[in-house]
């Protein structure tokens, strides 16, 4: 079974830019989490999707904005790009059992 | 609210030893507790998890970790360290009586390194 796939893996971006990331699940997930990881704030949640509802989401700014497709792929989209987005950007599916499994992340740095 | 606490950014060990990496948490409801290992320039790799039951729980890698209700803890352990791992830790929790979703609150992460 193929794992998590997001890309792109790396991309640079300037200030004020936007950007949009992917992800895939593992087949047969219908809930798809995005978290972001920075050296300073560490694993911050951003949103969860499930059967292309927004479900959580977590305390960040009306820039940071996701979406389901019917095919449980993901996107996640920021707009207006500050430096302080530069992070890794996780996503990932939940099994039947409750696990969570993640993607190898996509490195956004912000210039 | 829900929140993880790991007390140590770094944990050194000799391989060949027992490790314990700590974590303690706070939810309101009852917890749901994971522990995830991240390589350099990956994701997190999924090490076991606690629902219910056996408060040991055994995972991948031959890492084990302890359930103890009444200390919040959730303490990671391996009893013979490798060199490979060597990575960053992470415990992270659920609140299941809480509607928040598949949502985890992740703790700050702890860095094992593991000497020869």
């Amino acid at each position: 079974k193929a794992g998590v796939t997001q890309t792109p893996r790396y991309l640079i971006k300037t200030r004020g830019q936007q950007v949009t990331l992917s992800c895939s699940p593992i087949s047969g997930h219908r809930s798809v989490s995005w978290y972001q990881q920075t050296p300073g704030q560490g694993l911050q949640f951003l949103f969860e999707y499930f059967s292309e509802t927004q479900r959580n989401k977590g305390n960040f700014p009306g820039r940071f904005s996701g979406r389901q497709f019917s095919n449980s792929r993901s996107e996640m989209n920021v707009s207006t790009l500050e430096l302080g987005d530069s992070a890794l950007y996780l996503c990932a599916s939940q099994s039947d059992t409750g696990e969570l499994f993640f993607g190898e992340g996509s490195r956004l740095t912000v210039l | 609210a829900q929140s993880v606490a790991q007390p140590e950014d770094q944990v050194n060990v000799a391989e060949g030893n027992p490790l314990t990496v700590k974590c303690t948490y706070s939810v309101s409801g009852n917890p749901y507790l994971f522990w995830y290992v991240q390589y350099p320039n990956r994701g997190l790799q999924f090490l076991l998890k606690y629902i219910t039951g056996d408060n040991l729980v055994k995972g991948s890698y031959g890492f084990e970790a302890e359930f103890n209700k009444s200390q919040t803890s959730f303490h990671l352990k391996k009893p013979s360290a490798l060199v490979s791992d060597s990575a960053l830790y992470f415990c992270a929790v659920r609140d299941m009586n809480n509607n928040a979703g598949n949502m985890l609150t992740f703790g700050g992460g702890t860095r094992l390194m593991v000497k020869p």
